[in-house]
């Protein structure tokens, strides 16, 4: 069964600096993999999604790198601004056949960038 | 209207009632998907919809059940839950791609369900 977990579950850090943000998962067959934003009391927002063949995406201040071989990802995130204070989920969805849309979820990394 | 709208944003119901959840999808979109997100746990899939069927359910308990009318439309059926079934409950649709190929899932903003 596949497992995704994110380190640390929580982060604060001062407004400017630069941060990383991992994941893993258990097993390497997967489709591709991608980072949501999650703001309080609101749906997730998609950054960046990854195909397996890929090593990474970027999307203005935002790199997503990918190992699939060992399993992890990270989620850069350069000169951090207070609107970048969210929750940050990682997902894969597994390689399980023809139209399954499956997804699995980290239980998230909850960023707080001090002004 | 744009995107996926949910209705209620906030629910408080005892665990006789029966009520529903509403999912609205503005992209034209093929499938939708029901999630529940629970305090310190994964989000967890709980169901999906293509072309108005579903294709996953995932072990999910009676007591809640989905409808699909169109591909536009997704309802959640909720009666006799009980209190450890609150939560977000997150509702997401994509394009129907053929398997292997990137879909990104839009997802609404969550109705928050307290049962007593």
């Amino acid at each position: 069964k596949q497992e995704v977990t994110q380190i640390p579950a929580a982060l604060s850090v001062p407004e400017g600096e630069n941060l990383v943000l991992n994941c893993s998962f258990t097993d390497s067959a997967i489709y591709n993999l991608q980072w949501f934003r999650q703001d309080p009391g609101k749906g997730l927002t998609s950054l960046l999604l990854i195909q397996s063949s890929q090593r990474e995406q970027t999307s203005g201040r935002l790199n997503a790198s990918l190992d699939k071989s060992s399993g992890r990802s990270t989620l850069y995130i350069a000169a951090s601004q207070p609107g970048d204070s969210a929750t940050y989920l990682c997902a894969v969805r597994p390689y399980s056949g023809a139209g399954s849309y499956q997804l699995t979820f980290g239980k998230g990394t909850k960023l707080s960038v001090i002004p | 209207e744009t995107g996926v709208t949910q209705t209620p944003r906030h629910l408080v119901m005892g665990m006789t009632n029966k009520k529903s959840l509403k999912c609205e999808q503005h992209l034209g979109h093929n499938a939708m998907y029901w999630y529940k997100q629970s305090a310190k746990k994964p989000l967890e899939l709980m169901f999906v919809y293509n072309f108005k069927e579903q294709t996953e359910n995932n072990s999910v308990p009676s007591r809640f059940s989905p409808e699909c009318p169109n591909s536009s439309h997704l309802f959640l059926h909720l009666h006799t839950l009980q209190p450890e079934d609150s939560a977000l409950y997150l509702c997401a649709s994509s394009q129907d791609l053929p398997a292997g190929a990137s879909i990104t899932q839009y997802f609404g903003p969550g109705t928050r369900l307290t049962v007593l």
